[in-house]
């Protein structure tokens, strides 16, 4: 089962705005990553965020954890036409997990020039 | 240094054949996973290898078996392929290990493949 559902499914902006996608989740976590996909391309880690964190930032990228409503978004400032692309979240159980990550469907970002 | 690499790119097999994926990481890693990728359905996971010699069945493992071939490869095997099995096939790697280790996952360009 998908432990992350992210809202939107699919997100279109234009360039200079920014992007905020949101990634839910349902049992404890030891951490939560965000991955970038490129059509056709495999998957790009981003950034991760550890359960005693709130917020971390990337250059462009902002992610904050809410462990208490058990949700995570990811806001990609001023973006770009090449900030188009799927994102992910994917959370890690941690303990016996043995590094294992649970996906969650993604969100299909286009950023229009 | 070529991260991790996957072959093939592409493959067209009929219902019955088998076939294996290879894959290969040169970041002297401990974990290797296969996933697979649908349309909405994100990643899923089939296999994954904790470290060298163990394997473990992940979330979807039905169809497939691997091999820790070594430290560096991790191969999945399709004995009988079917028309569920059309999909496309990641393979990642990580430094995860127990008591530390980073569990980024390091992604290869993925296998599209398709049963007829």
């Amino acid at each position: 089962s998908q432990q992350g559902e992210e809202d939107p499914q699919a997100l279109s902006i234009q360039e200079g705005e920014n992007a905020t996608m949101n990634c839910s989740y349902k049992t404890s976590i030891n951490n939560l990553q965000w991955y970038r996909q490129n059509s056709g391309r495999g998957l790009v880690h981003l950034i991760l965020i550890r359960s005693n964190e709130r917020e971390k930032h990337s250059g462009r990228l902002r992610v904050t954890l809410d462990t208490s409503k058990k949700s995570s978004s990811l806001l990609i400032t001023a973006s770009r036409a090449a900030d188009t692309a799927s994102y992910f979240c994917a959370t890690d159980a941690g303990g016996t997990s043995y590094g294992k990550l649970t996906f969650g469907q993604g969100t299909i970002l286009t950023v229009h020039p | 240094n070529a991260g991790v690499t996957q072959t093939p790119k592409f493959q067209v097999l009929k219902t019955g054949q088998s076939m294996t994926l290879q894959c290969a990481q040169d970041m002297n890693h401990n974990s290797m996973y296969w996933y697979r990728q649908d349309p909405g359905m994100g990643l899923r996971l089939i296999y994954y290898s904790a470290s060298e010699g163990t394997t473990d069945k992940g979330e979807v493992p039905n169809g497939y078996n691997v091999s820790r071939l070594n430290k560096r490869e991790f191969s999945l095997r399709l004995e009988s392929a079917a028309p569920s099995q059309t999909s496309v096939y990641f393979c990642a790697s990580s430094d995860w290990a127990w008591g530390g280790g980073n569990n980024e996952q390091f992604f290869g360009p993925g296998t599209r493949l398709t049963v007829l």
